[in-house]
């Protein structure tokens, strides 16, 4: 089954304390993308990557990092998170940039104490 | 910074009547539009995407893009109760950035 998979679902965390969420898509799509969506302000773009090895920041970068090392994998890094990034967080992935077939993991809702 | 603009609603329309969702956006650059749909607790999912002036119809979905007025909508005919769902306008202005709108929430009344 094509699908995208983000791991954990849920997590609750500490200020500080670093985390990774995974994504994973098995559809060898290049594109892949992270967002996060807050009540009010939409789905805003983290960052994206065009291939492997390929990242560019999207509108809301600060406090984030991404890798690009294989094609299906692009983990989200938050190395000191802060409460501010307490939101649901979405990887996405696409067959190419024109973003014509983007499909959506299911989330991953995050509460930063 | 580019914006793209929504309702918000909620917009409630009865059931068997046209659903109209509106959607502007500031980049005259931008180049492509899409709509997804997000149903409460799930993730987005694309129903309709439009590149060119006019209308696009798929099934029961037709959208519709002007780019002179910077207007793109979604028409959803003979709306049903699992159409009931968020809404949500993104817009792609190169460089594959993808910018969304806040969503319109749609109920439809049976």
């Amino acid at each position: 089954e094509a699908q995208v998979t983000q791991n954990p679902r849920y997590l609750i965390t500490v200020t500080g304390k670093k985390l990774t969420v995974t994504c994973s898509q098995n559809m060898n799509h290049e594109y892949m993308s992270w967002y996060r969506q807050d009540p009010g302000l939409g789905l805003r773009q983290i960052y994206y990557s065009m291939n492997v090895e390929v990242t560019d920041k999207g509108d809301v970068p600060e406090g984030y990092k991404v890798s690009r090392k294989e094609k299906r994998n692009f983990p989200l890094i938050l190395e000191s998170p802060s409460p501010n990034q307490t939101s649901l967080y979405f990887c996405a992935s696409s067959v190419g940039s024109g973003l014509t077939e983007q499909y959506f993991g299911p989330g991953t809702r995050l509460t930063v104490t | 910074q580019k914006e793209v603009e929504q309702n918000s609603g909620p917009l409630s329309v009865p059931e068997g009547a046209i659903a109209s969702l509106n959607c502007t956006y500031s980049d005259r650059g931008s180049q492509s539009f899409f709509w997804y749909r997000q149903y409460s607790g799930k993730s987005p999912e694309l129903i309709m995407f439009i590149y060119s002036n006019g209308d696009k119809e798929d099934g029961r979905f037709t959208a519709q893009l002007n780019k002179a007025s910077q207007y793109v909508s979604l028409l959803i005919r003979d709306s049903q109760p699992s159409d009931s769902a968020t809404y949500l306008c993104a817009v792609n202005g190169g460089a594959q950035k993808l910018v969304f709108g806040q969503g319109t929430r749609l109920t439809i009344n049976p």
